[in-house]
């Protein structure tokens, strides 16, 4: 059974660098194709996509943030990391890691969502 | 990036009735779409993947269909359960991009 759950600060001061920890089980990065991404949605809003990590360390980014943004995995510990700096008020939203699967693309598994509010 | 534009952003409906959502991207996608349902502080749920397969567990009232850039969900009769919001999200190309969602709301 896939579960992941995110963790992290709920309030951050605008400036500051979020992390956030995707913490999961019942998969592994050992598998070939295995993949962790970062979505968020802001109160009320759609859905965005940040990033995305690879089994063999290949990373990807919203281009539109990709400057703020960092993600890296821990493989003995089965964690994803996301590091977004130069919070903004505009930042504030539900924080979501999702599993991608070896033989596919999308995302069928997704943690319960964190929500990151930054305000001074 | 590719945009993808989703029709209408609210539908009120009723139990029993059949619902088709649209989804148009902004360029070929193949059929590298996938349809989440969610539900208000809720994560998304995965329905549809490659535009039509249905994942498992889902109920076969829903079906997707399309493919290059013009895509739709059907509910093909409306349950107390299905009142959601409904997102679209290609991943042909990297920014994977989600649609705008539609609520459907109870009429």
């Amino acid at each position: 059974q896939i579960t992941l759950k995110e963790s992290g600060p709920t309030l951050v001061k605008p400036t500051q660098t979020l992390t956030l920890t995707c913490t999961f089980s019942g998969f592994s990065f050992s598998t070939s194709g295995v993949g962790v991404g970062w979505i968020r949605q802001p109160p009320g809003k759609a859905l965005e996509w940040l990033a995305l990590i690879y089994w063999d360390d290949d990373k990807r980014y919203s281009p539109s943030l990709k400057s703020r943004l960092t993600i890296t995995k821990d493989t003995s510990k089965n964690q994803v990391v996301l590091t977004m700096t130069n919070m903004d008020p505009v930042d504030t939203a539900t924080y979501y890691c999702a599993h991608r699967g070896d033989t596919y693309t999308y995302f069928d598994y997704w943690g319960q969502g964190t929500l990151v509010t930054v305000s001074s | 990036d590719i945009q993808m534009t989703q029709s209408p952003s609210t539908l009120s409906a009723s139990v029993g009735d059949r619902v088709t959502i649209t989804c148009r991207a902004s360029q070929s996608i193949n059929s590298w779409l996938a349809w989440y349902q969610q539900k208000p502080g809720k994560a998304p749920k995965l329905l549809i993947y490659d535009a039509s397969s249905l994942e498992s567990g889902v109920p076969s009232r829903f079906s997707g269909s399309g493919s290059g850039t013009e895509f739709t969900l059907t509910i093909s009769s409306l349950q107390p359960d299905d009142f959601a919001t409904y997102y679209c999200q290609q991943y042909n190309t990297y920014p994977w991009t989600f649609g705008q969602g539609t609520k459907v709301e109870i009429k």
